[in-house]
């Protein structure tokens, strides 16, 4: 168990809905990263939040938006859903995410279904 | 950097040693981790290297050289349960991680 909890576990839904996902990080993580994973695919980096600020964008679509809160939990925003936004959705967390040792914890990931 | 290369599959034997490589662009390198990933499950931290040479910890090493943008991750005694992705990460310039497609490793008795 690397301290990282994501919710929902699973998620099915249809093409053009909206879904929120949500990532609480590590006890004393001020980094948080998402990353989306398509079967077969290596881990895509989307977005990484630092102490409720935006620090790095990386592959994210437009459709796709995210925030940190005061609390540090994060969570992730994909609307207009399309049927290749199916995949796992994982949440990792560092310490500071400001250097370059910067190990991150993954959660247990959301897999979304877009049916 | 980025651009990470890593065989897409492999296959060794139980008790074996086996070396998983990963080449990479080397402008702005920053750091390379390993990762293990089960099947639909989360990454998981095998190994860190910023310096040049061997790391090891364990059954698993990793090695580096930065000026060859080359490492490897050297498995040994392999075990059934070692069968699992492997994946090398570089550490960009803002510190994000940026990760190759991944290796399957299949062990085999």
């Amino acid at each position: 168990d690397s301290g990282v909890t994501q919710t929902p576990k699973h998620l099915i839904t249809a093409t053009g809905q909206r879904v929120t996902l949500r990532c609480s990080p590590r006890s004393g993580d001020l980094s948080v990263y998402w990353y989306q994973q398509s079967l077969d695919q290596g881990l895509q980096f989307l977005i990484h939040y630092y102490n409720g600020e935006e620090r790095a964008k990386g592959n994210i679509l437009e459709r796709f938006s995210a925030q940190q809160f005061p609390d540090l939990h994060s969570e992730l925003n994909l609307s207009s859903l399309e049927l290749g936004d199916s995949a796992l959705y994982f949440c990792a967390s560092s310490v500071t995410g400001t250097s370059s040792y910067n190990e991150q914890f993954f959660g247990p990931g959301t897999r979304l279904t877009v049916l | 950097g980025q651009n990470i290369d890593q065989p897409t599959e492999m296959t060794a034997t139980e008790g074996a040693i086996v070396q998983i490589n990963c080449t990479y662009q080397t402008s702005g390198f920053n750091g390379l981790f390993w990762y293990q990933q089960h099947a639909g499950e989360a990454p998981t931290f095998l190994s860190y290297n910023v310096l040049d040479g061997l790391e090891e910890k364990g059954r698993f090493s990793s090695f580096l050289s930065r000026s060859k943008g080359y490492s490897y991750l050297l498995l040994k005694e392999l075990q059934m349960k070692d069968s699992a992705s492997y994946l090398c990460a570089e550490v960009t310039g803002a510190n994000n991680l940026f990760f190759g497609t991944g290796t399957r490793l299949t062990v085999i008795p």
